[in-house]
Parts: C-alpha cells; structure tokens; sequence
C-alpha cells in the first residue's frame, strides 16, 4: 500500500546539538516531497520542499532535507537545534509528480529540546 | 497576504447541534482542501475542490459532514448533527497549481460536549 512512514514518534535533542528526522515512502514514481512544522496551536508551515533536480534541499529555519531515491527516503536535517525548534514535524508526500493534487502526510514526530 | 484565514478559531457546542466552520483561501488559489486532525487518526483528509468544485470528498466520515465552496474566496464545513467523537481540530488549505504546495490556516478547534 501507498504510505510515508515516520518512524520517530518521539525525539528528545539537547539545545545545539543535530538533529535528523527521518521519512520513507512507498511510491512508485518519484513523488514530490514536502516537510511542514507544527507548533503548538498553530497550523502546519512548509519548511521545504522538493521536486526536482538537487537533491539536498535548504529550506526555512536552518533545515535541510536530503531526496535518497534508492532508500525512498527524505530525511530532514539541521546542525543546531534551538530551543524554538521544539514543535511537530510532518512529511509529506504529492504521489506521482503531483498528478493527484493531495498530499499523503505522515504520523509526525514530536520534537522536545532540552536546555 | 493574509494566508489562509479559518473561523472561528474555537468552537464550543452541544451534541446535535449544528456547526460550521469557515475558510478563506488565499487569493489567486484554485484548489481547497479540508482536513481533520486528532491524536488517533492523526491529518485526514476530509475533502477537495478544484476551481470551486468538489474532487475527491471519500474521506468525509459520515453524511453529517458536508462542505461548500460557492466561491472562489470562502468555503464551509458543516456538521449536523454534531457527535462528541467530531471534537478535533479542523484545518483549511489551499494551493496553486500542480506542484501542489499547500498553505495551511491556524485551525478550528472543536469541542463537542
């Protein structure tokens, strides 16, 4: 079945330390890939997002997130955790270049960041 | 921009009553989505239109459930009866084009007592 995995419920990171996140799916042709953030009480915000083309994106806050095509995965990086960071953090899939106009999002992963 | 603009941001009813949520997409977008998220079913999609005309509504759960969009600038979801198990958070969305990226409201936060 069609699915984008996060494996992570929960992650605990220390203030300054690196963080990745993971996410995998299963489709067949290269999807479009997007992350989004959660804080508390608020809506989801696009992070990043990828396409085409290079593989490791930049997107908003400091992250990162690297395309794997051969491991299906599209994992969500940043060198130095701050405090603020401390939200839910969603993977999301367009399956088949966006033909189908909806978004599969994953279960998300909590992130707590200690002082 | 002002975004995606949803209200009310919290509602508070009775079981049986009736509710409507409001939306107010970004201009210039052509597509609508409504989701519902909740700690054990997590972001589901409940609905879509494209160009003010609904797509895909299989994720809406029961007939109580409906949603509108008369326009191109405002969307409704309506529940009636309202059941306690409806209590969630309700999020609009919308986008442009195919690269499907979609912008997200603050959320209604519904309580059904």
């Amino acid at each position: 079945a069609q699915s984008v995995t996060q494996p992570d419920i929960h992650i605990t990171v220390s203030e300054g330390a690196s963080l990745e996140l993971r996410c995998n799916y299963s489709y067949g042709a290269t999807p479009y890939l997007f992350w989004y953030v959660q804080s508390p009480g608020q809506g989801l915000q696009l992070l990043l997002k990828y396409f085409s083309g290079d593989t490791l994106v930049q997107g908003i806050k400091g992250f990162e997130a690297e395309f794997k095509r051969s491991q299906s995965s599209f994992n969500l990086r940043k060198p130095s955790v701050h405090w603020s960071d401390a939200a839910e953090y969603f993977c999301a899939v367009a399956p088949n270049g966006g033909a189908t106009n909806t978004l599969i999002f994953g279960t998300g992963t909590l992130l707590a960041v200690q002082p | 921009d002002a975004g995606v603009i949803q209200s009310p941001r919290h509602e508070v009813t009775e079981m049986g009553q009736e509710v409507t949520l409001r939306c107010k997409p970004i201009s210039g977008h052509n597509s609508l989505f409504w989701y519902r998220q909740t700690m054990m079913r997590g972001l589901e999609l409940l609905i879509y239109f494209n160009n003010n005309v609904p797509i895909d509504d299989s994720g809406m759960p029961e007939d109580r459930f409906s949603a509108k969009m008369p326009n191109a600038s405002f969307s409704t979801l309506k529940i009636q009866p309202s059941e306690p198990r409806d209590s969630a958070v309700y999020f609009c969305a919308s986008s442009l084009g195919a690269k499907n990226i979609q912008y997200f409201g603050a959320g209604t936060r519904l309580s059904v007592l």
